[in-house]
This record gives structure tokens, C-alpha cells and sequence, in this order.
């Protein structure tokens, strides 16, 4: 199995434009898809990204992902940051026995 | 649209078993993998179990295995988790939630969840 590590916690101020890491212990990033995940608080998890760089129906463009081989990471891209998007965030991937892995969680403070 | 709704959840003594069920609707049940995903109190999200399309594969957190069962019924488009001998630390909001593909992929869309206290 490998670990997916995000930092504990990002701050931006509205308007401006932030982006999450998420960085894959061993292994290839590209080998297994990657999805995005929001949590806002009391609220069950919203789908941002999945599949690597796909939205879900609904979701804004301000939010895009990527994947980066050289660093063998993800990342989250929030531009136009608004208040409500202070929430916390959760990449996800899958190993090869099919175990899901999630990373720690990142909590998005907008200032 | 997409829609999943949990039952199930509840109080229950350290020991005893409980079954959550999870209703499908606004998409093909049946072409795709189906998860299960908790959070304690104040935790991160943590994965518990997935079972592709055809129920044909199941896999579980080391933390359910041999406690857990995971299961579905394609034609009532229900998801299932049979949760027996539970611990104190299986207290959680548990969310049903749909995958990507009919493998395992990831989540696109999440349920509300249903809380399940286990306490004496």
C-alpha cells in the first residue's frame, strides 16, 4: 500500500487563486486515478475532480485538478477563491488489490 | 439526478450487529461499483468497503475485515453493510456513495450519511 500526504492546512484570500497537493508515497501518481473531494462543515463530501481531471455535472471550472509524474503528486487548483469554499478537502486513489486510499484531509481557510 | 439515501443507522450496544441499506436512484444502479465511507467524530474521511457492479468483488478496510459485509441487490438498486460485532470505534457518520466505473475507481457522488453510535 502507499500513503497519500496533503498538507494540513492552506489559506487564500478571496479572489486570489490556491492549490493543494497531494503526494503519493511510492508508486506512480499515474498509475491509479485520482479524485477531489470537498467537505464543508456539517455537510456529507461533494466530488470535485475524479478520474484525474473530470467534473462531475454542476461543479464550477474554478476548480480543476492535475497530475505531476516529476513530483509524483496531484493537485488542486481553486481560482476566484469565495468564503464558501472554506471546507476541507480529501484526495483519493486506489491501490492495485483495489484498497482505496484517502489522504488526511486538508482544511481551506479563506481570509 | 444522482441521488443515494442511507438508513439504518442508530444506537447499538459494543457486541451487536446492524445493517445499513442505501437507495439508489437518478442513474443505471447496476452499471457501477458502490463504496462505503465513515467519519468519527472530528476525523477524516475513512474508506470501508467497495463492491464492483455484478457483486462479483468485494474488499474491505483492514479495520472491518472478517466484521464487515458489504453486498447488493441490483434489482432493488440497494446497497447494504452488515456490521457485526462493533466496537466503540466504529461510532461514525457511514455514507453510501457511487464509483466512477463498474471497477474501483473513485467516488462521484455521496449520500447523506446515517450515524452510528455504539455504546453501552
Amino acid at each position: 500500500n502507499f500513503m497519500l500526504t496533503q498538507p494540513h492546512s492552506v489559506s487564500g484570500s478571496p479572489g486570489k487563486t490556491i492549490t493543494i497537493s497531494c503526494t503519493r508515497s511510492s508508486g506512480n501518481v499515474g498509475s491509479n486515478y485520482v479524485q477531489w473531494y470537498q467537505q464543508r462543515p456539517g455537510s456529507s463530501p461533494l466530488t470535485l475532480i475524479y478520474e484525474d481531471n473530470r467534473r462531475p455535472s454542476g461543479v464550477p471550472d474554478r476548480f480543476s485538478g492535475s497530475i505531476d509524474t516529476s513530483s509524483n503528486s496531484a493537485s488542486l487548483t481553486i481560482s476566484g477563491l469565495k468564503t464558501e469554499d472554506e471546507a476541507d478537502y480529501y484526495c483519493q486513489s486506489h491501490d492495485n488489490d483495489n484498497h482505496v486510499i484517502l489522504g488526511g484531509g486538508t482544511k481551506l481557510t479563506v481570509l | 439526478q444522482v441521488q443515494l439515501v442511507e438508513s439504518g443507522g442508530g444506537v447499538v450496544q459494543p457486541g451487536r450487529s446492524l445493517r445499513l441499506s442505501c437507495v439508489g436512484s437518478g442513474f443505471t444502479f447496476s452499471y457501477y461499483a458502490m463504496h462505503w465511507v465513515r467519519q468519527a467524530p472530528g476525523k477524516g474521511l475513512e474508506w470501508v468497503a467497495v463492491i464492483s457492479y455484478d457483486e462479483g468483488k468485494e474488499y474491505y478496510a483492514d479495520s472491518v475485515k472478517g466484521r464487515f459485509t458489504i453486498a447488493r441487490d441490483n434489482f432493488k438498486n440497494t446497497l447494504f453493510l452488515q456490521m457485526s460485532s462493533l466496537r466503540a470505534e466504529d461510532t461514525a457518520i457511514y455514507y453510501c456513495a457511487k464509483d466512477s466505473q463498474t471497477g474501483i475507481v473513485g467516488v462521484t457522488h455521496w449520500g447523506q450519511g446515517t450515524l452510528v453510535t455504539v455504546s453501552s
